[in-house]
């Protein structure tokens, strides 16, 4: 069975600077996805960047990138210019694809990001 | 385009009793899954439903129950309420095969069992 683990319950960033979450998975299977999900205070499971497993090239979305890697099953999660907005729960989540997968998401247990001005 | 709708948005249930959470898919998606979340903690896959049916089930006792309507629209049902039971319950929506696409969630039903 496939497990997610964000060892960081909790993380805090200044304003502007940068900050990273971490997240490692384990897995048997060599095709899969994998997300960042955020949760604010409105409780809404927002999706900020994903990764194919097969594609070797991090993702990156604005201010948002990952740090794959595949052999070591870990994907950090990079947040740069950080802004007030950006504080929330922060989830890593592993979704297979094989054949037949119904795409059920396997979530860590959560990274709180607090973000001070 | 509306999102994904859950209702209600809070219940207060008394162990025992039973309790039904809805879920509307977001326009255009005919898959519907539903998580428990915990208080501080990750989303747990309970089922999903594709064309009426359960596709998937994690696990979770037979106490949690689900259908899916014609229009897609879910609900989730729990029989025999645990304090355990309370938690933020999800429902998710996407194509039957969403590809790299996460899923659109809705903003949950808050359960408490008292």
């Amino acid at each position: 069975a496939q497990t997610v683990t964000q060892s960081q319950p909790e993380m805090s960033v200044q304003e502007a600077e940068t900050v990273t979450l971490s997240c490692t998975y384990d897995t048997s299977e060599s095709d899969y996805y994998l997300f960042w999900y955020k949760q604010p205070p409105s409780r809404q499971m927002i999706l900020v960047i994903r990764q194919e497993a097969y594609k070797q090239q991090n993702a990156t979305e604005n201010r948002f990138s990952v740090n794959f890697q595949k052999a070591a099953k870990s994907f950090s999660l990079k947040i740069s210019d950080s802004q007030l907005g950006d504080a929330a729960m922060y989830f890593c989540a592993y979704r297979s694809r094989g054949s037949g997968n119904t795409g059920k998401l396997i979530f860590g247990q959560g990274t709180t990001l607090q973000v001070k001005p | 385009d509306a999102g994904v709708t859950q209702s209600p948005t809070h219940l207060i249930k008394t162990r025992g009793q039973q309790v039904t959470l809805r879920c509307s898919p977001k326009s255009g998606h005919d898959t519907v899954s539903w998580y428990q979340q915990a208080l501080g903690q990750g989303p747990q896959f309970i089922f999903q439903y594709y064309e009426e049916e359960e596709r998937q089930r994690g696990n979770f006792p037979d106490r949690f129950s689900g259908h899916q309507f014609p229009n897609y629209s879910s609900e989730l049902n729990v029989n025999a309420l645990l304090l355990g039971d309370s938690a933020l319950y999800l429902c998710a929506s996407s194509i039957r095969d969403p590809g790299d696409y996460g899923y659109t969630f809705g903003s949950g039903t808050r359960l408490t069992v008292v």
